[in-house]
């Protein structure tokens, strides 16, 4: 079993939706990450948090500590937010450990 | 503006020759992490390092070596060792060990 699961795994979405990504682990962590990458490759931080919720523009992150749960959120979705979102958190040797990441595509 | 910087973004190498890859940062991070990504996977750790003149083996470096001479560079080299090399590979850092992490754009090898 992975340490950490994402769903979707592929999520297409009409541009204006309301989208929710999961993520689920089962390692006890200090902070949890969400990312996102490109078609070109590159990736991006979008959230580092350890409790709660935070906002970012349209982005939303929450994270459920006791359910080891967090879900991101995209209000208002847009074209451009069609990318590849992945979830990570902090491993035992001070790396991060990734889920496989949910691929979104949003449709004008 | 401060960020980390791989080079080069596409590389074409031989079966049997060893290739480096570059990763420079200049955000003052202590931490600098190699990832091999596949299709359909998630990122792996090849190699980290916490601070200049030591680092650490993760889950896959066989076939890999690495070095931090320098707080800015942690080049990783891929030795003809490496069974499956043919990959993208992301170079990542954070200030602390499992700080927020700023990644790199990757380098995609390819090797024939």
């Amino acid at each position: 079993k992975n340490e950490v699961e994402q769903s979707p795994q592929n999520l297409t979405a009409q541009e204006g939706e309301f989208i929710t990504i999961n993520c689920s682990y089962s390692v006890g962590i200090s902070a949890l990450h969400w990312l996102q990458q490109h078609p070109g490759g590159g990736i991006v931080s979008l959230f580092m948090l350890s409790s709660g919720k935070k906002k970012h523009g349209r982005l939303i992150a929450t994270i459920n500590i006791q359910e080891k749960h967090s879900s991101l959120h995209i209000t208002a979705s847009h074209p451009r937010d069609s990318a590849v979102y992945i979830c990570a958190v902090g491993g035992s040797q001070g790396n991060l450990i990734f889920g496989k990441g949910t691929k979104l595509s949003v449709k004008p | 503006d401060g960020g980390i910087t791989q080079s080069p973004k596409y590389l074409f190498r031989k079966e049997g020759q060893n290739v480096t890859l570059s990763c420079e940062q200049n955000l003052n991070h202590d931490a600098m992490y190699w990832y091999r990504q596949d299709p359909g996977q998630g990122l792996r750790l090849i190699y980290y390092s916490q601070i200049v003149n030591d680092f650490q083996k993760g889950d896959i470096a066989e076939g890999y070596s690495v070095s931090r001479e320098k707080k800015e560079s942690f080049p990783l080299t891929v030795t003809s060792a490496q069974k499956n090399p043919t990959a993208f590979y992301l170079c990542a850092s954070s200030r602390i060990l499992r700080g927020e992490a700023f990644f790199g754009q990757g380098t995609r090898l390819t090797v024939v």
